[in-house]
């Protein structure tokens, strides 16, 4: 089945120490995208990738990074800068744009975050 | 810049019953799309329904529909014949089709419905 895949479903972290949230894509999808979740607050987008080796920032990408080296792994390092990581973080991703902008994103399960 | 919001926090329905989530949205755009998702407590985001804003006729997708009214900029979901598993965040989404950021989108802070048996 396609689909993407998170990991870890649960991931602690340290003071001081970068951590990397996977997402792995088989849906042949163009565009991917980092979201961050918190209690009473909508999704806010943090990157986002429309192709391979090229990604923007989203609305809150400070103390955040990404890659986009394959089409289907767009993993999220969150930074020592990111003064309050803990939060539920969900990767997502889209057909081409081209083929439609109607077409919806599909996202993975998630993983939460917390600090140590 | 696009702003989307959701207005209530919290609703409840009985099951059986009809529940409407209402929805706003601020854009100066014409062409967009507008979408519903549901969160159940797994935490997984599943599309409900998806609405393209050059479309007059609302979408309906089973026991799901929307009243989409562009002039006022409302996108409200109305969930007939509620189910227990319907009890979820549902969070309304806007998506731009112009520009650099095509394609991302913008969420509303979510309404939680509950459904009582």
């Amino acid at each position: 089945d396609g689909g993407i895949t998170q990991s870890p479903k649960y991931l602690f972290r340290k003071e001081g120490q970068n951590v990397t949230l996977s997402c792995e894509q088989n849906l042949n999808h163009d565009a991917m995208y980092w979201y961050r979740q918190d209690p009473g607050q909508g999704l806010r987008l943090i990157y986002y990738s429309q192709i391979v080796n090229d990604f923007q920032k989203g609305d809150i990408a400070e103390g955040y990074s990404v890659s986009r080296e394959k089409k289907e792994s767009f993993p999220l390092t969150v930074t020592s800068a990111q003064k309050n990581p803990t939060a539920f973080y969900l990767c997502a991703s889209s057909i081409n744009l081209l083929a439609g902008a109607n077409q919806p994103q599909h996202f993975g399960d998630g993983t939460r975050l917390s600090i140590l | 810049a696009q702003t989307v919001t959701q207005s209530q926090p919290e609703m409840s329905v009985q099951e059986a019953e009809t529940v409407t989530l209402s929805c706003t949205y601020d854009t100066s755009e014409s062409d967009y799309y507008l979408f519903w998702y549901k969160q159940p407590p797994s935490r997984q985001m599943i599309l409900v329904i998806r609405q393209e804003a050059y479309k007059q006729q609302n979408a309906t997708e089973n026991r799901f529909s929307v009243n989409f009214q562009k002039a006022a900029k409302s996108f409200s979901l109305k969930i007939s014949d509620s189910q227990l598993g319907d009890a979820a965040m549902y969070f309304c989404a806007y998506r731009t089709n112009y520009g650099g950021s095509q394609g991302n989108l913008i969420f509303g802070k979510g309404t939680k419905l509950s459904v009582k048996p």
